[in-house]
């Protein structure tokens, strides 16, 4: 496979779950990054990693948990969710973070589509 | 703060030109970005302009780049049904936290 792929495409969830989101990369990029986009607001920042360590939390509540055991793989750990975080999930990747040019350009997952009931 | 406006929808007939406008505010952007999501699907990226140019051409697309207004324009032409989607304009985001801002997207139909 080439790009960035997400797993599961679609989910439904109750609010007392347990479940994860995963996203790969396979473009040799070293920053990985999470972004919520929902109906009524733009794309939001969540989490960056860079290197495997976070390097941004854009002040995400504690139900959301990421993890980033490699720079080819991010996971999205949710629990105990609330409606509003229904949102589609997009997964991105780039060469690197923190610097200015074209390392910066990120490229995206088809996204993982969350429904919370 | 940072933000990037765009307009959220434009309707054009297939085989007229779409122009689909953004403003931004972080003067010291070194490229600026045009993404392209299609229905369920992610984001794609669709081009980059660098900062010390004021136009790019990629066969139907033209980005244009006034710096001076802060305004960054996508033209398609010749616009075909297929390319109906949601555009972003993105910059990158300023000092102290090196991600994408984007805009709030334009919904572009083309009407057959």
């Amino acid at each position: 496979e080439t790009g960035v792929t997400q797993t599961p495409r679609h989910l439904v969830m109750g609010m007392t779950n347990k479940k994860s989101l995963k996203c790969e990369q396979h473009l040799g990029h070293n920053a990985m990054y999470w972004y919520k986009q929902s109906a009524k607001k733009p794309l939001e920042l969540m989490f960056v990693y860079n290197f495997k360590e976070q390097t941004e939390n854009n002040s995400v509540p504690s139900r959301f948990s990421p993890e980033c055991p490699n720079s080819s793989h991010l996971f999205l750990h949710l629990h105990t969710l609330q409606p509003e975080d229904s949102a589609l999930y997009l997964c991105a990747s780039s060469q690197e973070w923190g610097t200015s040019g074209m390392m910066e350009t990120q490229y995206f997952g088809p996204g993982t589509r969350l429904l919370v009931l | 703060g940072e933000d990037v406006e765009q307009s959220l929808f434009l309707s054009v007939r297939e085989g007229d030109s779409s122009v689909i406008n953004c403003t931004y505010t972080d003067s010291s952007s070194t490229y600026l970005y045009w993404y392209k999501q299609e229905p369920g699907a992610g984001l794609q990226l669709l081009t980059y302009i660098f900062s010390n140019m004021d136009m790019k051409q990629d066969q139907r697309l033209t980005v244009l780049l006034n710096k001076k207004d802060k305004h960054l324009s996508l033209r398609i032409a010749d616009t075909q049904t297929g390319d109906s989607a949601i555009y972003f304009c993105a910059e990158p985001s300023d000092t102290g936290r090196r991600a994408l801002t984007f805009g709030s997207g334009t919904r572009l139909q083309v009407q057959p």
